[in-house]
């Protein structure tokens, strides 16, 4: 069955940088967009960045454009989000999604906290 | 981009049909059939329960349903349960430069 598994939260202070992964089991990772969403405590869903199945094509949202960088290693069935220049407002559950069809997250990991403060 | 509109809580008993809002403009929700819904219980993280605004993935109970009218789509649950007590978020591709874009979310009680 389809696993994805986050790792690489944790407390970092503001300006700092993160870097989280994500493993992917149990489907044809190359296959498939991914996508990374974040919820702050308390808060809703908001859409952070997608990548392509091939990793030529990656859109962000304009909260993190520029601080952020989605990648895939379609070798080693892994997503990553390298997050720069953290921000208070950055702190949130980090879930990545498999994609399949155009905005639609089929599956979900169970999120990796990161929280950004001082 | 800003986030789509929804109502912040429905409520209704048991065996009774709800329906929650998802309000945006031309460039996402109107102009494109792609909205997805999604159920979220406290602690866990979201299912997707319908795409492209009325289909539905395999193993999601046919309780549940989506439409759309203009720029307004619609997640309708009907025989409600106690199980479908959750938080529910619309989502829809944009044609901005951000992709996608999720609504504020609702909170649905089963009374």
């Amino acid at each position: 069955q389809v696993q994805l598994v986050e790792s690489g939260g944790g407390l970092v202070k503001p300006g700092g940088s993160l870097r989280l992964s994500c493993a992917a089991s149990g489907f044809t990772f190359s296959d498939y967009y991914m996508s990374w969403i974040r919820q702050a405590p308390g808060k809703g869903l908001e859409w952070v960045s997608y990548i392509s199945s091939s990793g030529s094509t990656i859109y962000y949202a304009d909260s993190v454009k520029g601080r952020f960088t989605i990648s895939r290693d379609n070798a080693k069935n892994s997503l990553y989000l390298q997050m720069n220049s953290l921000r208070a407002e950055d702190t949130a559950v980090y879930y990545c999604a498999r994609g399949g069809i155009v905005a639609a997250n089929f599956n979900w990991g169970q999120g990796t906290l990161v929280t950004v403060s001082s | 981009q800003s986030a789509l509109t929804q109502p912040a809580s429905v409520s209704g008993s048991p065996g009774q049909s709800i329906t929650i809002s998802c309000t945006g403009t031309s460039s996402d929700v109107g102009g494109y059939n792609y909205v997805s819904w999604y159920q979220q219980h406290p602690g866990k993280a979201p299912k997707l329960m319908i795409y492209e605004v009325s289909n539905r993935p395999s193993g999601v109970s046919n309780r549940f349903s989506g439409s759309k009218s203009g720029n307004t789509a619609s997640l309708t649950i009907s025989g409600l349960q106690a199980e479908d007590e959750a938080d529910y978020y619309c989502s829809s591709y944009t044609s901005s430069s951000t992709l996608e874009v999720f609504g504020t979310g609702t909170k649905v009680t089963v009374l």
